[in-house]
């Protein structure tokens, strides 16, 4: 089975702070996402990435920014954490040429804001 | 733009059945379907293909209207382990190589006994 792991569950931090996000997939996927979920606002695409060191804005880039230097790893980057970021925080992965694969998700990061 | 999902929240009796919409202004090329139960990660269901092709599991259907961009998942004779809040994810046509997918709000489903 494939396996999406986030670095944590829960997460607190201050306003002005730097955040990092953590993502590992262990399938060799080229394709990673980064979702944030909000209740009543389902998922939304903040950023993905098709292959190393390349990226792509998804929806709601603003205020985010993403690393990618390995295949497994994929990073999301609050530069200057503000309140309105508290959310909850899904990371994905897919194989490409996969119309038909699936995303497989991790368990999500609750981040605070403070 | 988010695809629309219908309902917003269901409750249900075992045994009972339920049909969740999904619907997009966009031309389709494939609707992903997904469950998510209260602190866990989504989980995949279903993909559906333009062109008719069903991938899936489950006793879960789902059919897929090209023409008028819309997805409707069927759940019948409902299970407690059906609860959670559903979400479709579509795919519109784009370049070449993209993968991504906008999902809906989700709609929530309460079994009960």
């Amino acid at each position: 089975d494939v396996k999406v792991t986030q670095s944590s569950r829960y997460l607190v931090k201050r306003t002005g702070e730097k955040v990092f996000l953590e993502c590992v997939q262990d399938m060799d996927h080229e394709n990673m996402f980064w979702y944030r979920q909000d209740p009543g606002l389902g998922l939304r695409l903040i950023y993905f990435s098709y292959d190393v060191k390349m990226k792509e804005k998804g929806d709601i880039p603003e205020g985010y920014s993403v690393s990618r230097e390995k295949k497994e790893r994929f990073s999301l980057i609050l530069e200057s954490a503000s309140t309105n970021q508290t959310s909850m925080y899904l990371c994905a992965s897919t194989l490409s040429g996969g119309e038909v694969q699936p995303q497989h998700f991790g368990d999500g990061t609750r981040l605070s804001i403070l | 733009q988010q695809p629309v999902q219908s309902p917003q929240a269901v409750i249900l009796r075992e045994g009972e059945d339920a049909v969740i919409n999904c619907s997009s202004s966009k031309a389709l090329y494939s609707v992903h379907w997904y469950r998510q139960k209260h602190g866990e990660a989504p989980v995949f269901l279903m993909i559906l293909l333009k062109g008719g092709e069903q991938k899936g599991h489950e006793k879960i259907s789902a059919s897929f209207n090209e023409k008028k961009q819309q997805s409707s998942l069927y759940l019948t004779a409902s299970q407690l382990s059906y609860s959670g809040t559903y979400f479709c994810g579509t795919r519109a046509y784009s370049g070449a190589g993209s993968y991504q997918l906008t999902f809906g709000k989700g709609t929530k489903l309460s079994v009960i006994p």
